[in-house]
């Protein structure tokens, strides 16, 4: 059974740096074809994808966020590492991990966290 | 950049009735490998999406088959052949060939 659990600050300052942690058991991202990807939804809104890391580290971030985003694995805690640079209220929002296996849902995130409300306030 | 719009964004529906849900997008999502790269999601009230649909029409793991998808090229469809109580949320469409984006989302709701 996939898992995946979200951890971090709940508040942040302007221009402060988040840092999330994503936390799963169930898989490996050794795995061939596995990846871990980081969406968020402010409050009432829709969704928005961050970022995403491959087994095979190939990283790959939104267009509109690229500057402000890093993300990186540690496959022996089973974690994935996101930071977002500059925060701003705006960027208040629930953030969610999840994964995906090209291999078995090809394109589908089919398993996701229960997510993290991240508040961006001074 | 990809964009994709739904339609309708408000679904009321009778239980037991047939819904349908539209999905575009601004170019092909037609990969390479020959499979549409369009995912179907299910945000159910205070809970985290749940993967239904990938590849525009292949149902995914312990996906009721009241749930079906379609399409090629820009044009999608997300059909529930009799909706139940248990499908209210909120529907988003996402596609996977250049970057990643969502849809603005349909608010399914019982009538």
């Amino acid at each position: 059974q996939i898992t995946l659990r979200e951890s971090g600050p709940t508040l942040v300052k302007p221009t402060q740096t988040l840092t999330l942690t994503c936390t799963f058991s169930g898989f490996s991202l050794t795995t061939a074809g596995v990846g871990v990807a980081w969406v968020r939804q402010p409050p009432g809104k829709a969704l928005e994808w961050l970022a995403l890391i491959y087994w095979d580290d190939d990283k790959l971030y939104s267009p509109s966020l690229k500057s402000r985003l890093t993300i990186n694995k540690d496959t022996s805690k089973n974690q994935v590492v996101l930071t977002m640079t500059n925060m701003d209220p705006l960027d208040t929002a629930t953030y969610f991990c999840a994964h995906r296996s090209l291999i078995v849902t090809a394109t589908g995130f089919d398993s996701w966290g229960r997510g993290t409300l991240v508040t961006v306030s001074s | 950049d990809i964009v994709m719009t739904q339609s309708p964004l408000s679904l009321p529906v009778i239980p037991g009735e047939p819904a349908s849900i539209s999905c575009r997008s601004t170019q092909s999502l037609l990969h390479r490998s020959g499979f549409f790269h369009l995912d179907w999601y299910l945000q159910k009230p205070g809970q985290s999406p749940q993967l239904l649909i990938f590849w525009a029409s292949h149902r995914a793991s312990g996906v009721p088959d009241r749930f079906n998808g379609s399409g090629s090229g820009t044009d999608f469809t997300l059909k529930i052949s009799r909706v139940e109580a248990e499908d209210v949320g909120v529907y988003y469409c996402m596609q996977a060939l250049e970057s990643i984006t969502f849809g603005p989302g349909t608010r399914l709701e019982i009538k």
